[in-house]
């Protein structure tokens, strides 16, 4: 079956710290992949999405993320945290259907 | 934009009742979904449609079931609630590869 790991469910930064959370999928096949953001009291929401082509993605808010298929991976990437960063990302892959698979999560504290 | 809408925000209920969760959207999206958010487990689908009167069970659809009657509304029934199933639901919706989620519902069974 297919799965989701996400690296650190806990992180704390400082405002201009540059941020990366890790992600890596099991699935061998063509997927597409997302990152989605929820704030505090708000419905989740698409930071970024790759399904073909240039395999560093730039998505909303500064932030990017960079598909590497030899390692199954899709890490998100900000250089520069702001303390309205604060946040719960996750990482998620689908095919057929768009069912999601997500990962468990990442909360990010952002200290000013 | 894409809204999806879920009837209620906040829910408490108790063991053994049966619970509705309604979900609807606006933009004649063909994919509707159902997933459960627990801290430390992100989210888990339950079970999807890709149709009116289609559904598939997710990885968790035990205790659960599903109705699409309309294009526009899902809905998700706990036929018997147990304290187990207190959660945030998730319901979303896709046309091709995007999904946009609701609010969500948080319930509580007591």
């Amino acid at each position: 079956a297919q799965s989701v790991s996400q690296h650190n469910h806990h992180v704390i930064l400082s405002e201009a710290a540059s941020l990366e959370l890790g992600c890596n999928y099991s699935y061998g096949g063509t997927v597409n992949l997302f990152w989605y953001v929820q704030y505090p009291g708000q419905h989740l929401q698409l930071l970024l999405k790759y399904f073909s082509g240039d395999p560093l993605v730039k998505g909303i808010k500064g932030f990017e993320a960079e598909f590497i298929k030899s390692k199954f991976s899709f890490n998100l990437r900000k250089p520069s945290v702001q303390w309205s960063d604060t946040a719960e990302y996750f990482c998620a892959v689908s095919h057929g259907y768009n069912k999601l698979i997500f990962g468990a999560g990442t909360r990010l504290a952002v200290h000013p | 934009d894409v809204k999806v809408t879920q009837s209620s925000r906040y829910l408490v209920k108790r063991t053994g009742e049966k619970v509705f969760l309604e979900c609807v959207q606006d933009m004649d999206h063909e994919n509707m979904f159902w997933y459960r958010q627990d801290p430390g487990l992100g989210l888990r689908l339950i079970y999807f449609s890709y149709d009116v009167k289609m559904k598939e069970k997710g990885d968790i659809p035990e205790g659960y079931s599903v109705s699409r009657e309309k294009k526009e509304r899902f809905s998700l029934i706990l036929e018997s609630a147990s304290t187990n199933q207190t959660s945030m639901y998730l319901c979303a919706s896709s046309l091709h590869y995007d999904s946009t989620f609701g609010s969500g519902t948080r319930l509580t069974v007591v």
